[in-house]
Protein backbone atom coordinates (compact mmCIF):
# COMPACT_ATOMS: atom_id res chain seq x y z
CA UNK A 1 0.00 0.00 0.00
CA UNK A 2 1.36 3.49 -1.22
CA UNK A 3 -0.62 5.82 0.94
CA UNK A 4 -1.89 7.19 -2.43
CA UNK A 5 -5.71 5.94 -2.21
CA UNK A 6 -7.51 6.10 -5.93
CA UNK A 7 -11.13 4.72 -6.54
CA UNK A 8 -12.87 2.96 -7.89
CA UNK A 9 -10.54 0.28 -9.39
CA UNK A 10 -12.50 -0.10 -12.43
CA UNK A 11 -14.98 1.91 -14.29
CA UNK A 12 -17.05 0.84 -17.59
CA UNK A 13 -19.31 2.93 -19.20
CA UNK A 14 -20.76 4.58 -22.01
CA UNK A 15 -19.67 6.79 -24.63
CA UNK A 16 -21.36 10.13 -23.42
CA UNK A 17 -21.81 9.93 -20.38
CA UNK A 18 -19.77 11.41 -17.10
CA UNK A 19 -17.48 9.50 -14.33
CA UNK A 20 -15.72 11.14 -11.28
CA UNK A 21 -12.25 9.68 -10.55
CA UNK A 22 -11.20 10.13 -6.96
CA UNK A 23 -7.83 10.25 -4.79
CA UNK A 24 -6.95 10.36 -1.64
CA UNK A 25 -3.16 11.84 -1.02
CA UNK A 26 -0.80 10.49 1.56
CA UNK A 27 -1.06 11.83 5.00
CA UNK A 28 0.85 15.31 4.94
CA UNK A 29 1.18 15.67 0.70
CA UNK A 30 -0.31 18.66 -0.22
CA UNK A 31 0.60 18.07 -3.85
CA UNK A 32 -1.69 16.12 -6.05
CA UNK A 33 -1.55 15.08 -9.77
CA UNK A 34 -3.00 13.22 -12.27
CA UNK A 35 -1.52 11.49 -15.10
CA UNK A 36 -3.18 9.10 -17.99
CA UNK A 37 -1.81 6.23 -18.89
CA UNK A 38 -2.75 4.60 -22.41
CA UNK A 39 -1.01 2.53 -24.76
CA UNK A 40 -0.43 4.84 -27.84
CA UNK A 41 0.35 7.93 -25.61
CA UNK A 42 2.00 5.90 -22.84
CA UNK A 43 1.89 8.06 -19.35
CA UNK A 44 0.75 11.94 -19.77
CA UNK A 45 0.59 14.57 -16.97
CA UNK A 46 -2.85 15.77 -17.17
CA UNK A 47 -2.58 18.63 -13.49
CA UNK A 48 -1.44 19.71 -10.45
CA UNK A 49 -2.67 21.27 -7.36
CA UNK A 50 -1.42 22.57 -4.17
CA UNK A 51 -3.38 22.83 -1.00
CA UNK A 52 -6.28 23.42 -3.18
CA UNK A 53 -4.96 25.55 -5.78
CA UNK A 54 -4.48 24.55 -9.88
CA UNK A 55 -0.49 24.52 -10.01
CA UNK A 56 0.12 23.21 -13.40
CA UNK A 57 -1.45 22.16 -16.52
CA UNK A 58 -0.38 19.39 -18.93
CA UNK A 59 -1.97 17.25 -21.55
CA UNK A 60 -5.73 17.82 -20.07
CA UNK A 61 -8.64 18.06 -22.34
CA UNK A 62 -11.04 20.52 -21.89
CA UNK A 63 -13.68 17.92 -21.47
CA UNK A 64 -11.99 17.11 -18.32
CA UNK A 65 -11.69 19.06 -14.84
CA UNK A 66 -10.57 18.51 -11.54
CA UNK A 67 -10.65 19.82 -8.12
CA UNK A 68 -8.82 19.62 -4.93
CA UNK A 69 -10.25 19.70 -1.48
CA UNK A 70 -9.66 21.53 1.50
CA UNK A 71 -9.18 17.67 3.20
CA UNK A 72 -6.51 17.55 0.26
CA UNK A 73 -8.45 14.84 -1.47
CA UNK A 74 -8.55 15.55 -5.42
CA UNK A 75 -11.13 14.52 -8.00
CA UNK A 76 -10.93 14.66 -11.85
CA UNK A 77 -14.22 14.26 -13.61
CA UNK A 78 -14.08 13.13 -17.13
CA UNK A 79 -17.09 14.24 -19.85
CA UNK A 80 -18.27 13.62 -22.70
CA UNK A 81 -16.44 10.51 -22.71
CA UNK A 82 -15.50 8.96 -26.06
CA UNK A 83 -13.59 5.22 -26.37
CA UNK A 84 -10.65 7.05 -27.22
CA UNK A 85 -10.50 7.99 -23.20
CA UNK A 86 -10.57 4.50 -21.78
CA UNK A 87 -7.21 4.45 -20.01
CA UNK A 88 -5.65 4.09 -16.66
CA UNK A 89 -5.86 7.04 -14.72
CA UNK A 90 -3.27 7.31 -12.08
CA UNK A 91 -3.04 10.52 -9.02
CA UNK A 92 0.59 10.74 -7.28
CA UNK A 93 1.05 12.87 -4.24
CA UNK A 94 3.59 14.90 -2.98
CA UNK A 95 5.04 17.41 -0.43
CA UNK A 96 8.45 18.17 -1.43
CA UNK A 97 8.11 17.57 -4.80
CA UNK A 98 11.38 15.44 -4.82
CA UNK A 99 9.54 11.95 -4.36
CA UNK A 100 6.45 11.12 -5.98
CA UNK A 101 3.67 8.44 -4.74
CA UNK A 102 1.35 6.42 -6.81
CA UNK A 103 -1.77 5.35 -6.28
CA UNK A 104 -2.42 2.01 -8.14
CA UNK A 105 -4.60 3.47 -10.63
CA UNK A 106 -8.54 3.91 -11.82
CA UNK A 107 -9.02 1.43 -15.12
CA UNK A 108 -11.66 3.46 -17.22
CA UNK A 109 -13.12 1.18 -19.88
CA UNK A 110 -15.78 3.46 -22.41
CA UNK A 111 -17.71 1.43 -24.38
CA UNK B 1 11.85 20.56 -24.64
CA UNK B 2 10.56 17.67 -22.65
CA UNK B 3 11.03 14.17 -24.11
CA UNK B 4 12.26 10.76 -22.78
CA UNK B 5 13.39 7.75 -24.31
CA UNK B 6 13.95 4.54 -23.16
CA UNK B 7 14.66 1.22 -25.35
CA UNK B 8 11.34 -1.02 -25.28
CA UNK B 9 12.65 -4.61 -24.72
CA UNK B 10 15.15 -6.21 -22.05
CA UNK B 11 15.61 -9.92 -21.59
CA UNK B 12 18.15 -11.02 -19.30
CA UNK B 13 18.74 -14.47 -17.87
CA UNK B 14 18.52 -14.84 -13.98
CA UNK B 15 21.09 -14.32 -12.02
CA UNK B 16 23.05 -11.66 -14.79
CA UNK B 17 22.93 -7.95 -14.14
CA UNK B 18 20.34 -5.74 -16.18
CA UNK B 19 20.99 -2.61 -17.46
CA UNK B 20 18.26 0.21 -18.75
CA UNK B 21 19.48 2.93 -20.31
CA UNK B 22 17.75 6.56 -20.96
CA UNK B 23 17.71 9.72 -22.48
CA UNK B 24 16.19 13.01 -22.04
CA UNK B 25 16.70 16.18 -23.12
CA UNK B 26 16.00 19.06 -20.69
CA UNK B 27 19.17 19.80 -19.28
CA UNK B 28 17.49 21.86 -16.53
CA UNK B 29 15.98 18.55 -14.83
CA UNK B 30 16.75 18.93 -11.35
CA UNK B 31 16.11 14.88 -10.50
CA UNK B 32 15.68 11.54 -12.31
CA UNK B 33 13.74 8.91 -11.61
CA UNK B 34 13.38 5.31 -11.91
CA UNK B 35 9.58 3.51 -11.02
CA UNK B 36 8.62 0.13 -11.73
CA UNK B 37 5.11 -1.10 -13.31
CA UNK B 38 4.53 -4.75 -12.43
CA UNK B 39 1.28 -6.05 -14.49
CA UNK B 40 -1.98 -4.07 -13.24
CA UNK B 41 -1.02 -2.38 -10.94
CA UNK B 42 0.32 1.08 -10.15
CA UNK B 43 3.91 2.74 -10.56
CA UNK B 44 6.52 1.86 -7.66
CA UNK B 45 9.12 4.19 -7.01
CA UNK B 46 12.39 2.38 -6.99
CA UNK B 47 14.78 5.26 -6.95
CA UNK B 48 15.91 8.31 -7.68
CA UNK B 49 19.10 11.29 -8.28
CA UNK B 50 19.81 14.58 -8.27
CA UNK B 51 21.18 15.93 -11.05
CA UNK B 52 24.66 16.76 -9.25
CA UNK B 53 25.18 13.60 -8.80
CA UNK B 54 26.72 10.80 -11.24
CA UNK B 55 25.68 7.50 -9.38
CA UNK B 56 23.72 6.33 -6.69
CA UNK B 57 23.49 2.76 -5.00
CA UNK B 58 20.83 1.21 -3.30
CA UNK B 59 21.11 -2.46 -2.66
CA UNK B 60 20.62 -4.13 -5.90
CA UNK B 61 20.08 -1.08 -7.68
CA UNK B 62 22.87 1.09 -9.08
CA UNK B 63 21.95 4.69 -10.94
CA UNK B 64 24.21 6.05 -13.36
CA UNK B 65 24.07 9.55 -14.58
CA UNK B 66 26.04 11.38 -17.55
CA UNK B 67 24.66 14.67 -17.25
CA UNK B 68 26.69 15.98 -20.47
CA UNK B 69 25.16 13.16 -22.44
CA UNK B 70 21.61 13.30 -20.49
CA UNK B 71 21.95 9.67 -20.12
CA UNK B 72 20.73 7.85 -17.26
CA UNK B 73 21.28 4.06 -16.92
CA UNK B 74 19.66 1.63 -14.18
CA UNK B 75 21.47 -1.72 -13.38
CA UNK B 76 20.01 -4.53 -11.42
CA UNK B 77 22.32 -6.60 -10.00
CA UNK B 78 21.59 -10.68 -9.19
CA UNK B 79 18.13 -9.78 -11.45
CA UNK B 80 15.44 -12.11 -10.35
CA UNK B 81 12.08 -13.88 -11.63
CA UNK B 82 10.38 -11.30 -9.63
CA UNK B 83 11.85 -8.36 -11.41
CA UNK B 84 9.98 -8.69 -14.34
CA UNK B 85 8.57 -5.51 -15.05
CA UNK B 86 7.75 -2.63 -17.24
CA UNK B 87 10.63 -0.40 -15.96
CA UNK B 88 9.81 3.84 -16.56
CA UNK B 89 12.44 6.73 -16.56
CA UNK B 90 11.44 10.28 -15.76
CA UNK B 91 12.87 13.12 -15.35
CA UNK B 92 11.31 16.09 -13.33
CA UNK B 93 10.67 19.67 -15.14
CA UNK B 94 8.86 22.32 -12.92
CA UNK B 95 7.65 19.90 -10.50
CA UNK B 96 5.65 17.42 -12.71
CA UNK B 97 7.22 14.20 -14.12
CA UNK B 98 8.14 13.69 -18.09
CA UNK B 99 8.42 9.59 -18.67
CA UNK B 100 9.83 7.26 -20.95
CA UNK B 101 7.67 4.94 -23.10
CA UNK B 102 9.17 2.18 -20.33
CA UNK B 103 11.23 -0.25 -20.81
CA UNK B 104 9.88 -4.06 -20.67
CA UNK B 105 12.12 -6.23 -18.25
CA UNK B 106 11.66 -10.42 -19.04
CA UNK B 107 13.52 -12.34 -17.35
CA UNK B 108 14.49 -16.00 -18.22
CA UNK B 109 15.58 -18.88 -16.26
Amino acid sequence: DSGVTQTPKHLITATGQRVTLRCSPRSGDLSVYWYQQSLDQGLQFLIQYYNGEERAKGNILERFSAQQFPDLHSELNLSSLELGDSALYFCASSTTGVGYTFGSGTRLTVV
Amino acid sequence: GEDVEQSLFLSVREGDSSVINCTYTDSSSTYLYWYKQEPGAGLQLLTYIFSNMDMKQDQRLTVLLNKKDKHLSLRIADTQTGDSAIYFCAERNDYKLSFGAGTTVTVRA
